[in-house]
């Protein structure tokens, strides 16, 4: 079974400053991993995903991932955090069976 | 705007009753993907199918019924309505690949927002 652990609830930075959003996988196999962005009263967005190659993994609206097979981790990133950025973020796994599998979500806020 | 359409936006029924979501996927998407959002469950895998056949099942009850028509739109029919089915479904459709299957990357409907009184 696949899993997707996302460690914080919330985020709070202020804007300039960078942001990190945990996640942790677990899957047999070679994982494929997604990040998504949710705005209030709307459906998931893609930011960005991981299925071979490099390492790093950049995406939309300046974001990147970092993919990291001994920690079974890829964290999402932004140098420099917007206020609008703030949203709810979605990491996601998918293995051989097709289901995508997400996380509990982390609410992120950017603060002027 | 993602191209994937689903009506209606807002539902409000009582318990007991059925109601019938339905699914219009991006012009080209073979793939289907049903998902329902609450607050307390999170975002819950419910199916998948791929060009009109079941290819993943998740958390999907029983009274939870769907089916994808050969113009590749999908219903998700909901049956027997508890309090507890109240929540935001959402559809997603994804690329198709040229050997079969999707990329993984879906593109969301605005959902369908279901409330049971």
């Amino acid at each position: 079974a696949q899993s997707v652990a996302q460690p914080e609830d919330q985020v709070n930075v202020a804007e300039g400053n960078p942001l990190t959003v945990k996640c942790t996988y677990s899957v047999s196999g070679n994982p494929y991993l997604f990040w998504y962005v949710q705005y209030p009263n709307r459906g998931l967005q893609f930011l960005l995903k991981y299925i071979t190659g490099d390492n790093l993994v950049k995406g939309s609206y300046g974001f990147e991932a970092e993919f990291n097979k001994s920690q079974t981790s890829f964290h999402l990133k932004k140098p420099s955090a917007l206020v609008s950025d703030s949203a709810l973020y979605f990491c996601a796994v998918r293995a051989n069976d097709y289901k995508l599998s997400f996380g509990a979500g982390t609410t992120v806020t950017v603060r002027a | 705007d993602s191209g994937v359409t689903q009506t209606p936006k807002h539902l409000i029924t009582a318990t007991g009753q059925r109601v019938t979501l339905r699914c219009s996927p991006r012009s080209g998407d073979l793939s289907v993907y049903w998902y329902q959002q609450s607050l307390d469950q999170g975002l819950q895998f419910l199916i998948q199918y791929y060009n009109g056949e079941e290819r993943a099942k998740g958390n999907i009850l029983e009274r939870f019924s769907a089916q994808q028509f050969p113009d590749l739109h999908s219903e998700l029919n909901l049956s027997s309505l508890e309090l507890g089915d109240s929540a935001l479904y959402f559809c997603a459709s994804s690329v198709a690949l040229a050997g079969g299957g999707d990329t993984g990357e879906l593109f969301f409907g605005e959902g369908s927002r279901l409330t049971v009184l």
